[in-house]
């Protein structure tokens, strides 16, 4: 089983900062199918990033993803207040198709 | 309009069964791979199962539940038994897209499963 790990568990920004989100795998993520979600309370997750960088329909181009292999990150430029929210990477080469924990960003 | 839409959820006793479905509409239902995702309350999304050219499950379900799906009826069921409380979760029915019909890109709005006594 591929675990993923997300860090931070929590980031605390403020409006206008830029955040880095990180997922590290346990073992290599091949062709780069890795896709990161972004979850409000009480909502469904939403796609955001597929295949490790590219942006689904309808996504801002403040979010942006990339890396490979073993380590990937999430990048949001000039966090709208909309953007506060928990975020998950999620594997899909190998099942069983994993998520990491989630990071959750916060307000500062 | 592309939609996926769970139901089936509800209050169900420890060791009972529970079916959820899910209807698709707005696309062509039968190409796609298709997954359960559940998210335990104030907890994170944890993978549960997928229909693609094969079936396959996670280890804290294989064997308990079973997944189907009925093409001319754009349905995708969770047929879930022996259930635990630690299966009390929010499920969700999502379309595999990415990556060969397997990276998820559409959800539905879940539906809540407890299991108590």
């Amino acid at each position: 089983e591929i675990v993923l790990t997300q860090s931070p568990d929590t980031l605390s920004l403020s409006p206008g900062e830029r955040a880095t989100l990180s997922c590290r795998a346990s073992q290599s993520v091949s062709s780069n199918l890795l896709a990161w979600f972004q979850q409000k309370p009480g909502q469904a997750p939403r796609l955001l990033i597929y295949g490790a960088s590219s942006r689904a329909s309808g996504i801002p181009d403040r979010f942006s993803g990339s890396g490979s292999a073993t380590d990937f990150t999430l990048t949001i430029t000039r966090l709208e207040p909309e953007d506060f929210a928990v975020y998950y990477c999620q594997q899909y080469i190998k099942s069983p198709f994993t998520f990491g924990q989630g990071t959750k960003l916060e307000i500062k | 309009q592309v939609q996926l839409v769970e139901s089936g959820g509800g209050v169900v006793q420890p060791g009972k069964s529970l079916r959820l479905s899910c209807v698709a509409s707005g696309f062509t239902f039968n190409i796609f791979g298709m997954h359960w995702v559940r998210q335990a309350p104030g907890k994170g999304l944890e993978w549960v199962a997928f229909d693609g050219r094969e079936k396959s499950y996670a280890d804290s379900v294989k064997g308990r539940f079973v997944i189907s799906r009925d093409n001319s009826k754009n349905t995708f069921d969770l047929q879930m038994s022996s259930l635990r409380a630690e299966d009390t979760a929010v499920y969700y029915c999502a379309r595999g897209y990415y990556g060969d019909f397997v990276g998820i890109d559409l959800w539905g709005q879940g539906t809540l499963v407890t299991v108590s006594s």
